[in-house]
């Protein structure tokens, strides 16, 4: 089944305290992306990657890093996690964007930082 | 800047009606707009993608179009189902920056016994 898949789904943390939350797809998609999703304010994009090893900023990058090592990989670190970044996370993968590309999302990641 | 409205914010109707949400748009160049279903907690999952060339396009119960002079999009829902109350979020993309999804904050439906 294709799929994308984030772990944790919920995830309760202190300041300060770095974490990881992995995204992976099944899909052999080339383009990976990280948005959040906080009330009123619809999704927005945090990072984004093209391939392997590139990797650019979306609309809401500061605090956050990513990584693309491997094809199917994309997890994104915050490594000094804020209450600012409480939030719901979703990854979502698709092939070389085009104009009729389908993005697939993740089950989301709900991140609370206290 | 690229902008995507929606309207209503968020709407109640009776079990077995129809309605219809609108979706307007300031993104240019305009390349797709796609219609997604999400249900609260979840992941967004697409309904219909359509191009420049579209102007409506049917999944089911859900039919979507697309008026790209005017830059509006609506999606009807026929004969809805209490599976039907979700979040559905309107999605534009621009050729320009790589095919960047610029997202509406989504209207809001509750179907009612």
């Amino acid at each position: 089944e294709a799929q994308v898949t984030q772990n944790p789904r919920y995830l309760i943390t202190v300041t300060g305290k770095k974490l990881t939350v992995t995204c992976s797809q099944n899909m052999n998609h080339e383009y990976m992306s990280w948005y959040r999703q906080d009330p009123g304010l619809g999704l927005r994009q945090i990072y984004y990657s093209m391939n392997v090893e590139v990797t650019d900023k979306g609309d809401v990058p500061e605090g956050y890093k990513v990584s693309r090592k491997e094809k199917r990989n994309f997890p994104l670190i915050l490594e000094s996690p804020s209450p600012n970044q409480t939030s719901l996370y979703f990854c979502a993968s698709s092939s070389y964007p085009s104009a009729n590309t389908e993005a697939f999302f993740g089950q989301g990641t709900r991140l609370t930082v206290v | 800047k690229n902008q995507v409205e929606q309207s209503p914010q968020s709407l109640i109707i009776l079990e077995g009606k129809n309605c219809t949400l609108q979706c307007n748009y300031t993104v240019s160049p305009f390349s797709n707009l796609r219609w997604y279903k999400q249900d609260t907690g979840r992941g967004p999952v697409s309904l219909t993608i359509m191009t420049f060339s579209e102007n409506t396009k049917s999944n089911g119960r859900y039919t979507a179009t697309l008026d790209a002079d005017t830059k509006q999009s609506s999606l009807h829902i026929t004969a809805s189902q209490l599976s039907d109350s979700a979040s559905y979020i309107c999605v534009v993309s621009d050729s320009n920056s790589g095919y960047a999804l610029n997202f509406g904050k989504g209207t809001s439906l509750l179907v009612t016994p």
